[in-house]
């Protein structure tokens, strides 16, 4: 059971449009950035957005992050077949002394 | 360029320590937090703490604390995650991540451990 709630699986078209929700708590996305890791198929994760919703250099602009509350997601615009992969919400938690939290993970699938 | 590379895949046996190594290079290695994460076979990514190899300072998670030891030799510029007694469910994959701030923006290739009789 993962602290962070994400769905499952999503899926969509090539072209479309596609959103991976994310929700937490006040001591984790409530008070704190989140980050998106994206883990293609046989290969590390790599990291997608940072601070709710900035891109490391190389990461194309059709990947978006948002966040209000405790809930966070990530948009993917122009939906393409090399972004079926498995993605991950991320954030700092504050209990316990602090630790770094994931989401269980959703498996975009690309019809 | 930065890099994370990792220490070759280990096949122990229940009972057996193991440390595995994670060695950054490209970047000032004791300006970063290295942390290490857990993914299970067909499973998410689950953190299990952190290093500041500028002072060896850590930080677990609650479901890692006590399970494992991560430490740093920041003379080779290298981080360890170690057991003393592994079990069959600590068969997994291991990334390390450099961290920056709250997230982790370079990752290891990963190792993977297999534990079993």
């Amino acid at each position: 059971q993962s602290v962070l709630t994400q769905p499952p699986s999503a899926s969509g078209t090539p072209g479309q449009r596609v959103t991976i929700s994310c929700s937490g708590s006040s001591s984790n996305i409530g008070s704190n950035t989140v980050n998106w890791y994206q883990q293609l198929p046989g290969t590390a994760p790599k990291l997608l957005i940072y601070s709710n919703n900035q891109r490391p250099s190389g990461v194309p602009d059709r990947f978006s992050g948002s966040k209000s509350g405790t809930s966070a997601s990530l948009a993917i615009s122009g939906l393409q077949s090399e972004d079926e992969a498995d993605y991950y919400c991320a954030a700092w938690d504050d209990s316990l002394n602090g630790h770094v939290v994931f989401g269980g993970g959703t498996k975009l699938t690309v019809l | 360029e930065v890099q994370l590379v990792q220490s070759g895949a280990e096949v122990k046996k229940p009972g057996e320590s193991l440390r595995i190594s994670c060695k950054g290079s490209g970047y000032s290695f004791t300006s970063y937090w290295i942390s290490w994460v857990r993914q299970m076979p067909g499973k998410g990514l689950e953190w299990m703490g952190r290093i500041d190899p500028s002072d060896s300072y850590t930080n677990y998670s609650p479901s890692f604390q006590g399970h494992v030891t991560i430490s740093a030799d920041k003379s080779i510029s290298t981080a360890y995650l170690q057991w003393s007694s592994l079990k069959a469910s600590d068969t997994a994959m291991y990334y390390c991540a450099r961290g920056q701030g709250s997230y982790m923006d370079y990752w290891g290739q990963g190792t993977l451990v297999t534990v079993s009789s």
